[in-house]
């Protein structure tokens, strides 16, 4: 059982580039979520998706968009990178519903330069 | 928006002994209050959560309890071990079915 699969694990990204973080979960859950971790802050909600086809936004959405088209796979794209988007970012997903947990990636750590 | 503070950020702890970490939260309509431990390099991953119809919770070691009035809930490891050497994170359900993390506790456990 993969769970929820992220990729890539870490990349170095020239500021002003595209990058699309890649997310995938085998548990048909309806939810799923991005969020971005920083040294003393948490982890911080950028978008989430209830259900394939809904996305909506987050505490810290700019600069950042995404996409459901199907139940299983949740992209983070980032249209032009700025050095404050440089992070470890966490996809998790849940099959929603109150007190569903929330299972997470492994991560991307992402540095922009 | 809701926010939820969480102190300590670092504890130090003997092999043995117990930790505490604390949580409180503004105002909010989340009756599940979940814990998350965050090991090196891994994601955060669930150890145990508690609802707002229960006032504490246990699981050998690791228990949780929840005041909703004083808007508080706490975790209590005992009998601490080096694996339990990680980052843990409260949190609480927002209106999104996405969770609202506390900044984090790092918690050393010294052999």
């Amino acid at each position: 059982i993969a769970g929820i699969t992220q990729a890539p694990t870490s990349q170095i990204l020239a500021a002003g580039r595209r990058m699309t973080l890649r997310c995938t979960q085998d548990m048909r859950h309806n939810a799923m979520y991005w969020y971005r971790q920083d040294l003393g802050l948490g982890l911080r909600l950028i978008h989430y998706s209830n259900t394939a086809g809904t996305t909506g936004k987050g505490e810290v959405p700019d600069g950042y968009s995404v996409s459901r088209a199907n139940t299983d796979d949740f992209p983070l794209t980032l249209a032009s990178a700025v050095p404050s988007q440089t992070s470890v970012y966490f996809c998790a997903s849940n099959r929603q519903g109150v007190g569903s947990e929330a299972f997470f990636g492994q991560g991307t750590r992402l540095t922009v330069v | 928006g809701e926010n939820v503070e969480q102190h300590p950020s670092t504890l130090s702890v003997q092999e043995g002994d117990s930790a505490v970490i604390k949580c409180t939260y503004s105002d909010s309509a989340s009756n599940y209050f979940p814990w998350y431990k965050q090991e090196l390099g891994k994601g955060p991953q669930l150890i145990i959560d508690i609802r707002s119809n229960v006032g504490e919770k246990k699981d050998q070691r690791i228990a949780v309890t929840l005041n909703k009035t004083a808007k508080h809930f706490s975790l209590h490891i005992t009998e601490t071990q080096p694996e339990d050497s990680a980052v843990y994170f409260c949190a609480l359900e927002g209106s999104q079915g996405n969770l609202i993390f506390g900044k984090g506790t790092k918690l050393s456990v010294k052999p």
